[in-house]
């Protein structure tokens, strides 16, 4: 069975630049995540879906950051424009069901670096 | 958002070592998981427990969860090379909701 896919794996912009990463989660998998994980902390969630609802984007910086998740599938998390301050790698996970005591499966994450 | 607290931040260890990490928070957890991570990858789910007290073990790996569910424990025993990586604990609050701790950096050296 093929893993969370996720694109480009690593990007460097300048400051006020645009970017964009896509996510493929596992296919069936109803519930989408976005992560952002900073050097040496751990991820923090950016924005769930289920299907293609938003089930939480509390903590999405709506004014920089953008994601969709068109016929409930793929995912796009967008940055514009980018601060020094979103140098992180971004993680996408799926999971089957919505609850928090299933399994999420992450993909191998997309590192971006603004200068 | 519910806060994580994960002890120690970083661990250096001799192989054949035993070691424990830790999971608090001031909130009572609806679910905790353990995930691991290594450099490049996204994290890796190891457990999930969901009852006070409950105790999980996978192979050198035990796993508790405290009574009142506001904590969470990890114990190696034996540490190996291949158990160097973050340890990440994520707590479930509510139906839906989970929030990752900022993982503990175990280093095991030959």
């Amino acid at each position: 069975e093929a893993g969370v896919a996720q694109s480009p794996r690593y990007k460097i912009i300048e400051k006020r630049q645009s970017v964009a990463f896509w996510c493929n989660p596992i296919s069936g998998h109803a519930t989408l995540y976005w992560y952002q994980q900073i050097l040496g902390q751990g991820p923090k969630l950016l924005i769930q879906f289920q299907n293609n609802g938003v089930v939480d984007d509390s903590q999405l910086p709506k004014d920089r950051f953008s994601a969709e998740r068109l016929k409930g599938v793929d995912s796009t998390l967008k940055i514009q424009p980018a601060k020094l301050e979103d140098s992180a790698v971004y993680l996408c996970a799926s999971s089957s069901g919505l609850a928090n005591t299933g399994e999420l499966f992450f993909g191998e994450g997309s590192r971006l670096t603004v200068l | 958002t519910q806060l994580l607290e994960q002890s120690p931040q970083f661990l250096s260890i001799q192989e054949g070592e035993n070691l424990t990490v830790y999971c608090n928070s001031s909130s009572v957890f609806s679910s905790l998981q353990w995930y691991r991570q290594e450099p490049g990858e996204g994290p890796v789910l190891l457990v999930t427990v969901v009852t006070g007290g409950e105790v999980k073990k996978l192979k050198r790996l035990t796993f508790q969860f405290g009574d009142a569910r506001k904590d969470s424990s990890l114990h190696i025993t034996a540490a190996q090379p291949g158990d160097t990586g973050l340890y990440l604990c994520a707590g479930g609050f509510g139906s839906y909701q989970l929030t990752f701790g900022k993982g503990t950096k175990l280093s095991v050296i030959p």
